[in-house]
Order: C-alpha cells, then sequence, then structure tokens
C-alpha cells in the first residue's frame, strides 16, 4: 500500500537556523508529493509540490526535491523564522484524490 | 468568498444528538473530503465525493454520513454523536485530475459530552 513516514517531532531550532524535516514514502505507481503546514487554530495550506522525479518544489524559501532513487521528498529551509514554527505535513498523491496519503506530521518550534 | 469555508467554527454537542456539519467551496473543484483530526493520529479520510451525485467511504466512515447535491455543498452529518467523534473536522476539495493537490477550509472543533 501507499504510505508516509517522517521524523518524528517536536523540532526545536533557533531562529537563522537550517531546517530539515525528511520524509520518505512507500507508493504502488507513480505518486506526486506534497508538504503541507498547519498553522496553530487554522487549516492545512499546500506548502509545496513536486509531480516527478527530480522536480523541486519551492515556496517561502521551503525546498524539497523528488527523489525517486531514494523515495524521498526532504523539506528544507536555509534560515527559519519564529513565524515558521507550525506542523509540517508531508504527503503523496497516487490516481485518485482520495488516495491521497498523509504522514503523522512534524512539530517545528522556533525560538528567538 | 474564496476557497473553502465551514461552520460551525467550534460546537459542543450532547452525545445522542444529531449534528450537519457545512463545507461550501467556491472553486469549482470536482471532488471533496472530510477529514477528522485527532491528536496522535494524524488525518483520517472519513468519506469523500469524486463528483456532484457520488460519494464514497474512507478509512473511518462508521457513524457518519455525507451527501453532495451540487458541487459547491459537502455536508457531513453526525446521526447520533458519541464522544469519540470529538475531532477537529476539515472539509478539502481538489480537481478531479492529478496530481490531485488539495486545499483545506479551516476546520470545525467539534466536542461531544
Amino acid at each position: 500500500g501507499n504510505s508516509v513516514t517522517q521524523m518524528e517531532g517536536p523540532v526545536t531550532l533557533s531562529e537563522e537556523a537550517f531546517l530539515t524535516i525528511n520524509c520518505t514514502y512507500t507508493a504502488t505507481g507513480y505518486p506526486s508529493l506534497f508538504w503541507y503546514v498547519q498553522y496553530p487554530g487554522e487549516g492545512l495550506q499546500l506548502l509545496l509540490k513536486a509531480t516527478k522525479a527530480d522536480d523541486k518544489g519551492s515556496n517561502k524559501g521551503f525546498e524539497a526535491t523528488y527523489r525517486k532513487e531514494t523515495t524521498s521528498f526532504h523539506l528544507e529551509k536555509g534560515s527559519v523564522q519564529v513565524s515558521d514554527s507550525a506542523v509540517y505535513f508531508c504527503a503523496l498523491s497516487v490516481n485518485y484524490g482520495q488516495n491521497f496519503v498523509f504522514g503523522p506530521g512534524t512539530r517545528l518550534s522556533v525560538l528567538p | 468568498i474564496a476557497g473553502i469555508t465551514q461552520a460551525p467554527t467550534s460546537q459542543i454537542l450532547a452525545a445522542g444528538r444529531r449534528m450537519t456539519l457545512r463545507c461550501t467551496q467556491d472553486m469549482r473543484h470536482n471532488a471533496m473530503y472530510w477529514y477528522r483530526q485527532d491528536l496522535g493520529l494524524g488525518l483520517r479520510l472519513i468519506h469523500y465525493s469524486n463528483t456532484a451525485g457520488t460519494t464514497g467511504k474512507g478509512e473511518v466512515p462508521d457513524g457518519y454520513s455525507v451527501s453532495r447535491a451540487n458541487t459547491d455543498d459537502f455536508p457531513l452529518t453526525l446521526a447520533s454523536a458519541v464522544p469519540s467523534q470529538t475531532s477537529v473536522y476539515f472539509c478539502a476539495s481538489s480537481v478531479s485530475r492529478g496530481p490531485y493537490e488539495q486545499y483545506f477550509g479551516p476546520g470545525t472543533r467539534l466536542t461531544v459530552t
């Protein structure tokens, strides 16, 4: 079946630190990959996506590259801010929308 | 409005009562979804609809029903609420072709006492 594994949190960083949140997946077929962000008390927002191998999704300083050979889609940001404190979800979709699979989420806290 | 709206924002409900959570989107997306989010369990799909007039069961459908009379609305009904249905409920929508990225509403926080 399809599944997504993320590094366990919480992750606590100081402002301006480098961020990596690991995500690996298993999927039957050729998935599209996503990162979502959830700020406290809000719904999930699409942060970035990639639809084929070696694609790099980027948004708001965050990046992730679709690595088919390692079945990974790690999220990175060069310099985090306090406002980046949130829960980050890695996700994939295959064939149909109801086959959307979310990882468990990783909570990030950025301290000033 | 732009995107997805959900109502109510929060609700406290006595066990055994009936409750309908409302969801409306204005993006003309064919597909819509209902999830529940529980601490430690992540997001779980309750029901989905790939197009108006059709619905399907997700991972945790028991105790919930949905209807899809038109493209924009996708209400979720709890016929007789139980405390285990205490959760945050999110409605989402997507186009019906790849990559099926989903867009989420702000959520409804439901407490069943």
